[in-house]
């Protein structure tokens, strides 16, 4: 079956510190990799995408490129802010189940003044 | 108006009882989930229903089952609930291969 399997936390940065959060899947065919962040008391929100290999999802100045040649969508972001303080998802959504996700385990991100 | 609206926020309740979680949503969305969230845990997929007429189970589904009433409604219940059914629970909407949209959860706890 599939599978994400994320860098496990908790991570703690300096504020202006750069961001690399590792991901890599299992999956058969061609799936859709997401990141997605969760804010204290809130659900999910969508961060950024990608559907297909090379293609580079960007937002809010995180980026990760889906590359298929080491099954990896890491997430990184130059210079964190304390408001990016939170916990992130990184998850498939496969071609066999469309719309039935698969999400790893979250990695709370935690940025210092 | 959020897309995804979860009833209620907050529940405090006995072993038990039988609750119902209640989720519903105006993306237009066909497909709908309900997923579990433990401190310090990811989610885990308990139910999800593909249209009106279909109904699946997730990786955790004993002791839950669900409704579609509509496309845009799709509730979770708890028909004899035990303490280690607290928990943060989510829904979620999806298209075809899209994102997953999700409510703001409804944080339960079993006494």
């Amino acid at each position: 079956g599939n599978s994400v399997t994320q860098m496990e936390g908790p991570v703690t940065l300096s504020e202006e510190a750069f961001l690399t959060i590792n991901c890599t899947y299992t999956a058969t065919g061609y799936p859709s990799l997401f990141w997605y962040v969760q804010y204290p008391g809130e659900g999910l929100q969508l961060l950024l995408k990608a559907t297909k290999a090379d293609d580079k999802g960007s937002n809010k100045g995180f980026e990760a490129t889906y590359r298929k040649e080491t099954t990896s969508f890491h997430l990184e972001k130059g210079s964190v802010q304390v408001s990016d303080s939170a916990v992130y998802f990184c998850a498939l959504s496969d071609n066999t189940n469309a719309g039935k996700s698969t999400f790893g385990d979250g990695t709370t991100l935690t940025v210092k003044p | 108006d959020a897309d995804v609206t979860q009833t209620p926020r907050n529940r405090i309740t006995k072993t038990g009882k039988r609750i119902m979680l209640e989720c519903s949503q105006t993306k237009g969305h066909d497909r709908m989930y309900w997923y579990r969230q433990d401190p310090g845990l990811g989610l885990q997929l308990i139910y999800y229903s593909f249209d009106v007429k279909d109904i699946n189970k997730g990786e955790i589904s004993d002791g839950y089952s669900v409704s579609r009433q509509a496309q845009a409604k799709f509730s979770l219940s708890l028909e004899s609930a035990i303490p280690n059914q607290t928990a943060l629970y989510f829904c979620a909407t999806s298209d075809p291969q899209g994102p997953q949209h999700f409510g703001d959860g409804t944080r339960l706890s079993i006494l």
